[in-house]
């Protein structure tokens, strides 16, 4: 089946520094790509749709200038946390959807999520 | 997306059948409902979705009311491994695919 790859799946980094997330569709192209957050003990919040070749749709409430996503090719997709700060201590995750998986077309694969501290 | 109501937790013994409910009562004819699980600290899994017709696969099944207002998940023979939070979704299957999270059913499984 289709398969996500986040890449750090943790970091540590000091404020005022920026932070860079990859995602991966390994076996499969993804034009469009979602970028989560997750605080402790609560749901997924989406942040924006990362579309290839063009910009971002963000959410509203997330500030474009500091959530930079890149979506340069058809399996990858970047998140860049620009000067952190530890409010941006967080669960990312992202997902994708296999457009070419037939019945499972409609699914949304996830990936194991990168857990950044801000310190 | 149509908005989803699940019980924030439920306790099954494990062995037992796991039934978790989900209400969508404003739900379109053309949304799906969807079903994902997010084990501690991992990324969210995909377990099962369904429009109509009640589903089954080799994790789950899902029943939908005829009226289409409210599902069950099932899972027929609850492990420990099944402790996670089980999530809902209700939306239409467009090209994008973008999923809104509510706060899900905490599930615990116990001895």
């Amino acid at each position: 089946g289709a398969v996500v790859s986040q890449h750090p799946s943790w970091v540590i980094c000091k404020s005022g520094t920026s932070v860079k997330i990859e995602c991966r569709s390994l076996d499969f192209q993804a034009t469009t790509m979602f970028w989560y957050r997750q605080f402790p003990k609560q749901s997924l919040m989406l942040m924006a749709t990362s579309n290839e070749g063009s910009k971002a749709t963000y959410e509203q409430g997330v500030e474009k200038d500091k959530f930079l996503i890149n979506h340069a090719s058809l399996t990858l997709s970047t998140l860049t946390v620009t000067s952190a700060h530890p409010e941006d201590s967080s669960f990312y995750i992202c997902s994708a959807r296999d457009l070419g998986a037939g019945s499972g077309a409609n699914v949304l694969t996830f990936g194991a999520g990168s857990r950044l501290t801000v310190l | 997306d149509a908005k989803t109501t699940q019980p924030p937790s439920m306790d099954c013994a494990e062995g037992r059948a796991a039934n978790l409910p989900c209400n969508h009562s404003t739900i379109s004819g053309n949304e799906y409902v969807y079903w994902y699980r997010q084990i501690h600290s991992q990324g969210p899994q995909y377990i099962i979705h369904g429009l109509k017709n009640n589903e089954t696969n080799e994790m789950a099944s899902l029943i939908i009311t005829e009226d289409r207002k409210s599902s069950t998940l099932i899972l027929p023979h609850a492990t420990l491994r099944d402790t996670a939070v089980y999530y809902c979704i209700v939306r239409v299957d467009t090209n994008a695919g973008k999923s809104t999270f509510g706060d899900g059913t905490t599930l615990t499984v116990k001895p």
